[in-house]
């Protein structure tokens, strides 16, 4: 499987943009790119994917090196309830195989 | 609100004792998860059933015993377990197609004494 690198943590201002950067220097053409998130007390829920375009949704905004290498989840405005566990995740859809949970990134947002 | 309700919320079983984690799904996926999630360690996928049949299994040890009657409905049974198999166990749904996201269960906190 294609692996990814995170950073174990992280810590943001509330209001404040966060950036978080995931490395897969090693993704393949058919790895789609996933972004989980883990609120404390609870399991993991979507936030986005991409394959190769930037992609916005309500949640968060993925931002998609040229080469595919990197990508780097952006929350626009964070507030206190989104410290959780970032989980980067990549998935090949051409064999339909299962999600790999690394570590994740924790995020915590400072008043 | 994700669709995925599991329970019970919490157990507490000694090591002889046989019980079973219930999941249920209604979203109207065809692919159902479980996993396990130990303290200080990533996610680990334990079974996954496509259609109501297995389609893997994770070198998961017999004493859990997952079964799937519908689309909609997967149970996790468990007997003669170990301390170590302490964990919060999570259920997950998604339907088998390009993407697959996935929605996942509050989980089931499970300690065994």
């Amino acid at each position: 499987d294609a692996k990814t690198t995170q950073p174990n943590s992280m810590e943001s201002n509330e209001e404040e943009p966060v950036h978080l950067p995931c490395n897969h220097s090693t993704i393949s053409g058919t790895d789609y790119i996933h972004w989980y998130r883990q609120l404390p007390s609870q399991g993991p829920e979507y936030v986005i994917h991409g394959l190769t375009s930037n992609v916005n949704n309500r949640m968060a905004s993925l931002a998609i090196a040229e080469d595919r290498k990197s990508s780097t989840l952006i929350l626009h405005r964070a507030t206190l309830r989104d410290a959780a566990v970032y989980y980067c995740i990549l998935r090949d859809y051409g064999y339909g195989q299962n999600f790999v949970f690394g570590p994740g990134t924790r995020l915590s947002v400072l008043p | 609100e994700t669709g995925v309700t599991q329970t019970p919320r919490h157990l507490v079983m000694g090591m002889t004792n046989k019980k079973s984690l219930k999941c249920e799904q209604h979203l109207g996926h065809n692919a159902m998860y479980w996993y396990k999630q130990s303290a200080k360690k990533p996610l680990e996928l334990m079974f996954v059933y496509n259609f109501k049949e297995q389609t893997e299994n994770n070198s998961v040890p017999s004493r859990f015993s997952p079964e799937c009657p519908n689309s909609s409905h997967l149970f996790l049974h468990l007997h003669t377990l170990q301390p170590e198999d302490s964990a919060l166990y999570l259920c997950a749904s998604g339907s088998s197609g390009r993407v697959n996201t996935q929605y996942f269960g509050p989980g089931t906190r499970l300690t065994v004494l």
